[in-house]
């Protein structure tokens, strides 16, 4: 079947404004995790679901990011009051959720902050 | 504090030769290990996994050694193809963190003709 998607794939915002980035994992695939990629570095881990809830958010840098997974399948991950630091590319993986599955990638929304 | 360390932002090889990354860690916990490779505007492609209970696992052209004691992992790839040519990450992930992946910074490998 498809593949996680990612709308959208780019966004260009002002600093100080609100962005939604959305993640729509593989169909049946229970863990959903985001990752933030800045330039010149690997991915870094935000958050990670487990059906509905965030199982882990340690990774969100402050309560400027929140994200959300209302129905165990779609996420979207909400940054309030951007700042030019928040430009990045934003990745979404999703699996199974059985221990040690492997991560499948979407192609990620690059976010641009202005 | 980066916990997975690949010290080679780039590595040129000539096609049909063997290329070598490689990545070390400093997390004890960690016992499932990752390479991913990726292209410029798409997401991380999962290339090879081994678990901490093996010292290699070998796919085709590509095999990943794991060296538990020196925290070092490796991954050969051999013989070499230019369409190889991309970013390769390593990765590590533990149980008790539901398995969220930490990368490196990237090998950056080049295949010439």
């Amino acid at each position: 079947g498809a593949g996680v998607s990612q709308t959208p794939s780019n966004k260009v915002t002002e600093k100080g404004k609100y962005v939604e980035l959305r993640c729509d994992p593989i169909s049946g695939h229970t863990a959903l995790y985001w990752y933030r990629q800045s330039l010149g570095q690997g991915p870094e881990f935000l958050i990670y679901f487990q059906g509905t809830g965030a199982a882990d958010d340690s990774g969100l840098p402050n309560d400027r990011f929140f994200a959300v997974r209302p129905e165990g399948s779609v996420s979207t991950l909400k940054i309030q009051r951007t700042e030019r630091g928040d430009s990045a590319v934003y990745l979404c993986a999703s699996t199974k959720g059985l221990p040690g599955d492997t991560q499948y990638f979407g192609p990620g929304t690059r976010l641009t902050v202005l | 504090d980066q916990q997975v360390k690949q010290n080679s932002p780039s590595l040129s090889v000539q096609e049909g030769r063997i290329s070598i990354l490689n990545c070390d860690y400093t997390n004890s916990m960690f016992d499932y290990f990752l390479w991913y490779k990726k292209y410029p505007a798409e997401g991380p492609t999962f290339l090879i996994s081994i678990s901490s209970i093996k010292d290699k696992n070998e796919d085709g052209r590509f095999t990943v050694f794991l060296n538990k004691s020196a925290k070092h992992l490796s991954l050969h790839i051999v013989p070499s193809q230019p369409g190889d040519s991309a970013v390769y990450f390593c990765a590590a992930s533990a149980l008790d963190s539901g398995y969220a992946l930490n990368f490196g910074k990237g090998t950056s490998l080049l295949v010439t003709p």
